[in-house]
């Protein structure tokens, strides 16, 4: 029953730093979502995608880029580190749009 | 895009019914309205969704008023391990036609012993 798996569950970058979050799911849903949580606050959508290889901006895109080259892998790139990008984040994925979301634990990001 | 508003915070009697009301004044006809709620910061969990009649399942209850400006979820018998933060979320079509969440910032619901 793995569902949505993220990694790294925690990571402290340096401003400037770069990083990829990993997030793979075993259920074979089209839809794989992207979202931040920011402390006392409800999620925001990054970025999504609808299958492999096609992917489209949500509410908050700057300073991320994502990539889908296979229907389980949705990874979600970090270029050049910001404070302002601490956050917790979280991927998501459904069979169909209009199907509930399953979500993953989430990646705990800080930059220092 | 439609917002919900939410209490930020409400209590609740172990074995009593829980109910977390939530509006939505500005949804549009062919938005749903989606439950979730997230445990110690967690990945949410999916607990029911409506369009706009009443909805149940195992875990819940969803009302929605007949003009659909606001809804209720209630858990009919809270226990401890329903403390969590409950997101009232609409669902809305993006220009590329695909759904996406609207999340508002949640109540935090503690269930006393």
């Amino acid at each position: 029953n793995a569902g949505v798996t993220q990694t790294p569950k925690f990571r402290i970058l340096k401003i400037g730093q770069s990083m990829t979050l990993q997030c793979a799911q075993d259920m074979n849903h089209n839809y794989m979502y992207w979202y931040r949580q920011d402390p006392g606050m409800g999620l925001k959508l990054i970025y999504y995608s609808v299958g492999a290889g096609i992917t489209d901006k949500g509410e908050v895109p700057n300073g991320y880029n994502v990539s889908r080259s296979t229907t389980e892998d949705f990874p979600l790139r970090l270029e050049l580190a910001a404070p302002s990008q601490t956050s917790v984040y979280f991927c998501a994925s459904s069979d169909i749009s209009n199907q509930p979301q399953h979500f993953g634990d989430g990646t705990r990001l800080s930059i220092l | 895009d439609a917002k919900t508003t939410q209490p930020t915070s409400m209590d609740c009697a172990e074995g009593r019914a829980a109910n977390l009301p939530c509006n939505h004044s500005t949804i549009s006809g062919n938005e749903y309205v989606y439950w979730y709620r997230q445990i110690h910061s967690q990945g949410p969990q999916y607990i029911i969704h409506g369009l706009k009649n009443n909805e149940t399942n195992e875990m819940a209850s969803l009302i929605i008023t007949e003009d659909r400006k606001s809804s209720t979820l209630i858990l009919p018998h809270a226990t401890l391990r329903d403390t969590a933060v409950y997101y009232c979320i609409v669902r809305v079509v993006s220009t590329s036609g695909t759904y996406k969440y609207i999340f508002g910032t949640g109540t935090r619901l503690k269930v006393l012993a």
